[in-house]
């Protein structure tokens, strides 16, 4: 079965690093997301891409947090500088964005625990 | 902007029994699709069923069945003959449709429900 691929799986650091997560999205799918879930907050979308490019990010903190798609099979979000807030657990998940009635499809997700 | 409200925070179920998770959601929108995801303790999330708006029809997966009620907007999921594997948090998700404009393909998830089934 094709799979959304999220790297790290875990990623502990301190205050203040730069955190860089990864995302490999299905073959094929030309959309995709990331949310962060949290206790408090639950799930959230905090950006999303169509054919590489940028639809959504109003769901991210601008000042610390950008998301990018470098090529097709290669989604990053990045943390410069992190804070113990961010703690949460990050997904990706893809899609065929031309029928939104097809489900998105997630990683395994990154547990990003900021010290 | 939508909201969908699950209030049911934790519930448990004998196994081989029945057990009913509600969700509720609040929309503008009258084209959309529901759906539940489950996440096991593995921390996958999985899609277990989804149902589009403008069908009247209830959809079912093997154990799994919805009870769509549009007017009351309401998309309450059914579990039958309960696994253990089914110990699951629950989550129920809404999307507008493709041509709903800015939104489209976005996901937005109730808080979930934590279910246990138990032996």
């Amino acid at each position: 079965d094709a799979r959304v691929t999220q790297t790290p799986r875990h990623k502990v650091t301190e205050m203040g690093q730069e955190v860089t997560m990864r995302c490999q999205p299905i073959l094929g799918h030309n959309t995709v997301f990331w949310y962060r879930q949290t206790m408090m907050q639950g799930l959230e979308l905090l950006a999303y891409f169509r054919n590489r490019a940028p639809l959504d990010d109003s769901g991210m903190p601008k000042d610390r947090f950008s998301a990018e798609m470098p090529d097709a099979t290669l989604a990053t979000l990045k943390i410069q500088p992190s804070e113990p807030r961010d703690s949460a657990v990050y997904f990706c998940a893809s899609g065929q964005g031309e029928a939104s009635n097809q489900p998105q499809h997630f990683g395994d997700g990154t547990r990003l625990s900021i010290l | 902007a939508q909201t969908v409200t699950q209030s049911q925070p934790e519930m448990s179920v004998q196994e081989a029994e029945t057990v009913t998770l509600s969700c509720t959601y609040d929309t503008s929108e009258n084209n959309y699709y529901l759906f539940w995801y489950k996440q096991p303790p593995s921390r996958q999330m999985i899609l277990v069923i989804r149902q589009e708006a403008y069908k009247q029809q209830n959809a079912t997966e093997n154990r799994f069945s919805v009870n769509f009620q549009k007017a009351a907007k309401s998309f309450s999921l059914k579990i039958s003959d309960s696994q253990l594997g089914d110990t699951a948090m629950y989550f129920c998700a809404f999307m507008k449709h493709e041509n709903s404009g800015a939104g489209s393909y976005q996901l937005t998830f109730g808080k979930g429900t934590k279910l246990s089934v138990i032996p």
